[in-house]
């Protein structure tokens, strides 16, 4: 059975630090994504990671994917209270067939000012 | 602009009832997906659908139905045979082909029991 496992579940972190989320996975995949969702809204893209050393950057957020350690990570540079979200990874299959994902459990974060 | 629509986005359900979300998507996707999420908690599968008239039972179908009877839509129906309804739907699509990355989703459809 596919298993997304992410830590932590819960992080709450000072304006202003740096910290890390970690997503591992159970299979071989070499396609990961992360997603934001706000309280009581959708699902939004942040990242789509395509291989193996991907590394992805957008504002204080960067991904980052290991398929051979099965490790994707998520680094959260000196953050803002915007930020407070949960975050999800979700993994395609390999071989790819354009099926579902299978999702994490969430990191929920909160920034505190 | 293409995109996805689920609608209402507020439902209201009596005991014994049975209710339809929609979900409607004009971005040309062959697969499309539905969720359910409880506060706090990640994203359960309930049926998803890769191609018109298939679709397949997720990790948690039952007391739920769908149809897939043209490609742009992908209805929801939460039977009276759900015990527990009261939760965030989420309805997603996605593209076939190596080239296609990543769902896109709704923007849910939050159903209570009353």
């Amino acid at each position: 059975e596919l298993k997304v496992e992410q830590n932590p579940l819960f992080l709450s972190m000072q304006e202003g630090k740096n910290y890390t989320i970690y997503c591992n996975y159970s299979t071989t995949s070499d396609r990961l994504y992360w997603y934001r969702q706000d309280p009581g809204k959708s699902l939004e893209s942040l990242f789509v990671l395509l291989s193996n050393g991907a590394v992805k950057q957008e504002g204080r957020l960067m991904a980052s994917l290991d398929t051979k350690a099965r490790l994707s990570t998520l680094h959260i540079t000196a953050a803002v209270h915007d930020l407070s979200a949960t975050y999800f990874c979700a993994v395609d299959l390999l071989p790819f067939t354009g099926n579902q994902f299978y999702f994490g459990t969430g990191t929920s974060l909160t920034v505190i000012p | 602009d293409g995109g996805i629509t689920q609608s209402p986005k507020y439902l209201f359900r009596k005991e014994g009832q049975n209710v339809t979300l929609s979900c409607e998507q004009n971005l040309n996707h062959d697969a499309m997906y539905w969720y359910r999420q409880d506060p706090g908690q990640g994203l359960r599968l309930i049926y998803y659908s890769q191609i018109v008239n298939d679709f397949q039972k997720g990790d948690i179908a039952e007391g739920y139905s769908v149809s897939r009877e043209k490609k742009e839509s992908f209805p929801l129906t939460v039977t009276s045979a759900q015990k527990n309804p009261t939760a965030f739907y989420l309805c997603a699509s996605r593209g076939s082909g190596r080239g296609s990355y990543g769902y896109t989703f709704g923007s849910g459809t939050r159903l209570t029991v009353v």
